[in-house]
C-alpha cells in the first residue's frame, strides 16, 4: 500500500495570510506513461462530505477559487491557500490515485489565528 | 451532474452484517465510464477507502477489509451496495458512496452525504 503522510496535523493562520500543507507518499505516484501525478486534494467541512479541490496534483477543480493551488511531483506535494478566508476553515486531505488500495493522508486542520 | 444517496440501517449489532445501498442519479451504473466506491470515516478521524466496483462487476477491495467486504451492483435500480460482515465497534463510522470518472484524474468527484452506522448491542 502507498502510505500518505501529511504535515502539519493542524495549523492556525491569520486571515489573508498563506497556508501551506504538505503531503508525502511512500512511493512515487507519477505515471511514466502520461507524466501525470495521481494525487488529489480534498476539503472537508464539519458535517459534509469531502469536496474535490485539486487533481493531477495541480489542476484546480471547476469552481474552486484560484487562491487554492497544488504543486509537487513524484512523492512530495503541497497545497497552498494563498490568502486564507474564513470559509477555508476545514480539514484538508491528500489522496493517491496511483494504485489500489486508494489511500488518504491523515488530514490537516486549518484554523484562523 | 451525478447525485448519490446512501441508505440503510443506522444501527447494527456486533458480529452481524452491515448492509448499505447507494442510489445513483445523473449517471448510469452500467456506464463503462465510472468506478463506484465506498469510503468510511470514524468520528473525528480520517478517510478510509473500502473498495470499488466497475460496471463489469469487477471489484477492488482494501486489503485491510477484504475478507469481510462485498460490493455489488443492481443495474435495474441504478444502485450499488456494500456488505461488511462480522462487524465490531471499530466499524462505527460515517459511510460514503462516491463516483470516480475513469481516466479523468478526478477520483471521488461526487459524494453522497454520508450515513452514520453505529455498531452496538
Amino acid at each position: 500500500d502507498i502510505v500518505m503522510t501529511q504535515s502539519p496535523d493542524s495549523l492556525a493562520v491569520s486571515l489573508g495570510e498563506r497556508a501551506t500543507i504538505n503531503c508525502k507518499s511512500s512511493q512515487s505516484v507519477l505515471s511514466t506513461s502520461n507524466n501525470k501525478n495521481y494525487l488529489t486534494w480534498y476539503q472537508q467541512k464539519p458535517g459534509q462530505p469531502p469536496k474535490l479541490l485539486i487533481y493531477w496534483a495541480s489542476t484546480r477543480e471547476s469552481g474552486v477559487p484560484d487562491r487554492f493551488s497544488g504543486s509537487g511531483s513524484g512523492t512530495d506535494f503541497t497545497l497552498t491557500i494563498s490568502t486564507l478566508q474564513a470559509e477555508d476553515v476545514a480539514v484538508y486531505y491528500c489522496q493517491q490515485y496511483y494504485s489500489a488500495p486508494l489511500t488518504f493522508g491523515g488530514g490537516t486542520k486549518v484554523e484562523i489565528k | 451532474q451525478v447525485q448519490l444517496q446512501e441508505s440503510g440501517p443506522g444501527l447494527v449489532k456486533p458480529s452481524q452484517t452491515l448492509s448499505l445501498t447507494c442510489t445513483v442519479s445523473g449517471a448510469s451504473i452500467s456506464s463503462d465510464s465510472y468506478y463506484w466506491s465506498w469510503i468510511r470515516q470514524p468520528a473525528g478521524k480520517g478517510l478510509e477507502w473500502i473498495g470499488r466496483i466497475y460496471t463489469s462487476g469487477s471489484t477492488n477491495y482494501n486489503p485491510s477489509l477484504k475478507s469481510r467486504v462485498t460490493i455489488s451492483l443492481d443495474t435495474s435500480k441504478n444502485q450499488f451496495s456494500l456488505k461488511l460482515s462480522s462487524v465490531t465497534a471499530a466499524d462505527t463510522a460515517v459511510y460514503y458512496c462516491a463516483s470516480d470518472l475513469i481516466g479523468s484524474g478526478r477520483p471521488f468527484d461526487y459524494w453522497g452525504q454520508g450515513t452514520l452506522v453505529t455498531v452496538s448491542s
